[in-house]
């Protein structure tokens, strides 16, 4: 099976300016999870769409937003880009709702804002 | 809350050295529990997981024994190589959650030499 991909990989903006990010799940996979990394904050959990409904949020502001599709394709969408932003923006997929289940992670996309 | 704490890195080793990177963790209940590794420009990888007590998660020569009386994850191996050199993090997923939200510690640099 083909990995977690997520396009584009490496994205630059300046302030003010908003971007959309992609993520394609393992084929099979309903869960999609968006994360942030940055040097100072670490790992932060953005949100988790299951069915293409929003199941959990992370502590962001409304400018983090996302949406799933019918085919468990997903999407986050950054608005008005702050430098805060910049940072590596990771996808994981799992099966479906269990605890337990594994997250797969995608290479990510690093978002640099200037 | 729920939190997971890791030693502070950078971790300098030999080849063929023993390794071993702490993981400490705060939950109500028992989380399932995760180490993953990211290597240089690419997303996280799972090395391996544990969802119970006493369980012991093993893969590519690194374990790591889910103990409830510590709260604690070690991630171990008994020999490490220079490819192993990476970032190296403890995550957990609240019991019962029912959500994909992966809680993780701050990640810890390992560099092996030869």
């Amino acid at each position: 099976k083909a990995g977690v991909t997520q396009t584009p990989r490496y994205l630059i903006k300046t302030r003010g300016q908003q971007v959309t990010l992609s993520c394609s799940p393992i084929s099979g996979h309903r869960s999609v999870s968006w994360y942030q990394q940055t040097p100072g904050q670490g790992l932060q959990f953005l949100f988790e769409y299951f069915s293409e409904t929003q199941r959990n949020k992370g502590n962001f502001p409304g400018r983090f937003s996302g949406r799933q599709f019918s085919n468990s394709r997903s999407e986050m969408n950054v608005s008005t880009l702050e430098l805060g932003d910049s940072a590596l923006y990771l996808c994981a997929s799992r099966p479906g709702q269990g605890d337990t289940d594994t997250q797969y992670f995608g290479p990510g996309t690093r978002l640099t804002v200037l | 809350g729920n939190s997971v704490t890791q030693m502070e890195g950078p971790v300098t080793l030999s080849e063929e050295a023993f390794l071993t990177i702490n993981c400490t963790y705060t939950a109500t209940g028992y989380p399932s529990l995760f180490w993953y590794v990211q290597y240089p420009g690419e997303g996280l990888q799972l090395l391996l997981k544990a969802t119970k007590a006493d369980d012991k998660g093993s893969n590519k020569g690194f374990e790591a024994t889910y103990r409830k009386e510590t709260t604690s994850f070690h991630l171990e191996k008994g020999s490490v190589q220079v490819s192993d050199s990476a970032v190296y993090f403890c995550a957990l997923v609240p019991p019962s959650s029912n959500t994909g939200k992966l809680i993780f510690g701050q990640g810890t640099t390992l560099q092996v030499k030869p």
